[in-house]
């Protein structure tokens, strides 16, 4: 069982916005704004889209942007396009020990 | 272009001890900016962060895994490795080694493409 808990799969059409939930607890999401986000192609390694909560690495398009509130953090993805068909994975720091904490993974589809 | 390539046995008998390396070019692994970790992915699921290590030697570990996991730097190979002692079957995964900057609690941002290590007998 996954410490932060995501939803198995989202979907979307082209064009269209979906958002992926991250909840943790106090001592992980809601404790720091250290959350990022990943994305990973099958059979492939995830790639950084997010951190820091906000913040997109360089080369990142700006359709992909994240949020969080209390415990919860969120994944967003505007103006879906056939490529963004992938598993996302939220991360967080969770304290003592440079602890870092992931979420089971989401499955976005686009329809 | 940094780099990073894991290496080892993909095969791994139960009770025995799990051994990966990760060379890395385009970069040098005794930067002080950067820490160095392990994160797994058995198949199917979903991410697992092992541990990190920095070039002074500095070493964090997953709580869950910890007394198992011993990971270490060799700066003149520009190279870190991971050892897994007293594997079973849940240990097989894909693993990955990353680099992730260091101060703050950054994320990993250069990944290596994985390999599969399958614990059987």
């Amino acid at each position: 069982q996954s410490a932060l808990t995501q939803p198995p799969s989202a979907s979307g059409s082209p064009g269209q916005s979906v958002t992926i939930s991250c909840t943790g607890t106090s001592s992980d999401v809601g404790g720091y704004n250290y959350v990022s986000w990943y994305q990973q192609h099958p059979g492939k390694a995830p790639k950084l889209m997010i951190y820091e909560v906000n913040q997109r690495p360089s080369g990142v398009p700006d359709r992909f942007s994240g949020s969080k509130s209390g415990n919860t953090a969120s994944l967003t993805v505007s103006g879906l396009q056939a490529d963004d068909e992938a598993d996302y994975y939220c991360s967080s720091y969770a304290g003592s020990n440079n602890l870092r904490v992931f979420g089971g993974g989401t499955k976005l589809t686009v329809l | 272009q940094l780099q990073l390539q894991e290496s080892g046995p993909g095969l791994v008998k139960p009770s025995e001890t799990l051994s990966l390396t990760c060379t890395v070019s385009g970069g040098s692994i005794s930067s002080s900016s950067y820490y160095w970790g392990w994160i797994r992915q058995p198949p199917g699921k979903g991410l697992e962060w092992i541990g990190s290590i920095h070039y002074s030697g500095n070493t964090y570990h997953n709580p869950s895994l910890k007394s198992r996991v011993t990971i270490s730097v060799d700066t003149s190979k520009n190279q870190f490795s991971l050892k897994l002692s007293s594997v079973t079957a849940s240990d097989t995964a894909v693993y990955y080694c990353a680099r992730r900057n260091s101060g703050k609690p950054y994320p990993f941002d250069y990944w290596g493409q994985g390999t599969l290590v399958t614990v059987s007998s």
